[in-house]
C-alpha cells in the first residue's frame, strides 16, 4: 500500500521562510513531486526529486531522502500570492499518488 | 509548452444525465493522460490511467462502467460520467505525462467543475 503525509494547514509571515514536510512510504517508488494549488484551479508543477538531495530553482527548494521516505518544499521570501495547497506526490509506475495536501496562509 | 486544456470548464446537469469531459495536450503528444476527482478541501485522487488505443486502468472502487474513458488520439482523451448522480459532483482534473530527460512529469489541465441537481 501506500502513505503519504503532510500537515494539514501551516501558516507563515510575508518576507519569511516555511518548510513543508512529507513523508511517504509507497512500493515502486520513481520520485517525487511537488505542485502547488490556488482554489478552484489545477495543480501547477513545481519540483520533482528522483536523488537524495536538494533541487532548488528561485524562490523554492526541495529536498529528498530516499532512504528516510522524506522529502520537503521550502519556500523562500514568501509573498502573499503563495497563499495555496502544496501537494506532494509520490511517482509510483509513472502513477502520481498524491498526499492530502498543506494549506499554507501568508500573512502580512 | 506542455499545455493541457479541458473543456467544458464547469457543467451543470440534471441527475441521470450524462456528461462528457475532454482533456487534450495542446503542444505535445502525451504517452499517457490521467482522470483525477478532487472533492472540496481534499487532495486528488487517481481514477484512471489512459493510454491511446488501449483500454484505460482503473484504480480500485472507480467503477468503469459509470466513468467511461476514450483515448482515442496522442492528443486526445475523453471522460463521460454516465448517469450522472449528486455524489459524482466533484472537480474532475486531467494531466497529461510527458516522458523525457529522465523523468516523466504530468502536465494538468485547468479542470472541470461538474455539479449534478
Amino acid at each position: 500500500g501506500q502513505n503519504i503525509d503532510q500537515p494539514t494547514e501551516m501558516t507563515a509571515t510575508e518576507g519569511a521562510i516555511v518548510q513543508i514536510n512529507c513523508t511517504y512510504q509507497t512500493s515502486g517508488f520513481n520520485g517525487l513531486f511537488w505542485y502547488q494549488q490556488h482554489a478552484g484551479e489545477a495543480p501547477t508543477f513545481l519540483s520533482y526529486n528522483v536523488l537524495d538531495g536538494l533541487e532548488e530553482k528561485g524562490r523554492f527548494s526541495s529536498f529528498l531522502s530516499r532512504s528516510k521516505g522524506y522529502s520537503y518544499l521550502l519556500l523562500k521570501e514568501l509573498q502573499m500570492k503563495d497563499s495555496a495547497s502544496y501537494l506532494c506526490a509520490c511517482n509510483q509506475g509513472g502513477k502520481l499518488i498524491f498526499g492530502q495536501g498543506t494549506e499554507l496562509s501568508v500573512k502580512p | 509548452g506542455a499545455v493541457v486544456s479541458q473543456h467544458p470548464s464547469w457543467v451543470i446537469c440534471k441527475s441521470g444525465t450524462s456528461v462528457k469531459i475532454e482533456c487534450r495536450s495542446l503542444d505535445f503528444q502525451a504517452t499517457t493522460m490521467f482522470w483525477y476527482r478532487q472533492f472540496p478541501k481534499q487532495s486528488l485522487m487517481l481514477m484512471a490511467t489512459s493510454n491511446e488505443g488501449s483500454k484505460a486502468t482503473y484504480e480500485q472502487g472507480v467503477e468503469k462502467d459509470k466513468f467511461l474513458i476514450n483515448h482515442a488520439s496522442l492528443t486526445l482523451s475523453t471522460l463521460t460520467v454516465t448517469s450522472a448522480h449528486p455524489e459524482d459532483s466533484s472537480f474532475y482534473i486531467c494531466s497529461a505525462g510527458l516522458a523525457g530527460m529522465g523523468r516523466e512529469t504530468q502536465y494538468f489541465g485547468p479542470g472541470t467543475r461538474l455539479l449534478v441537481l
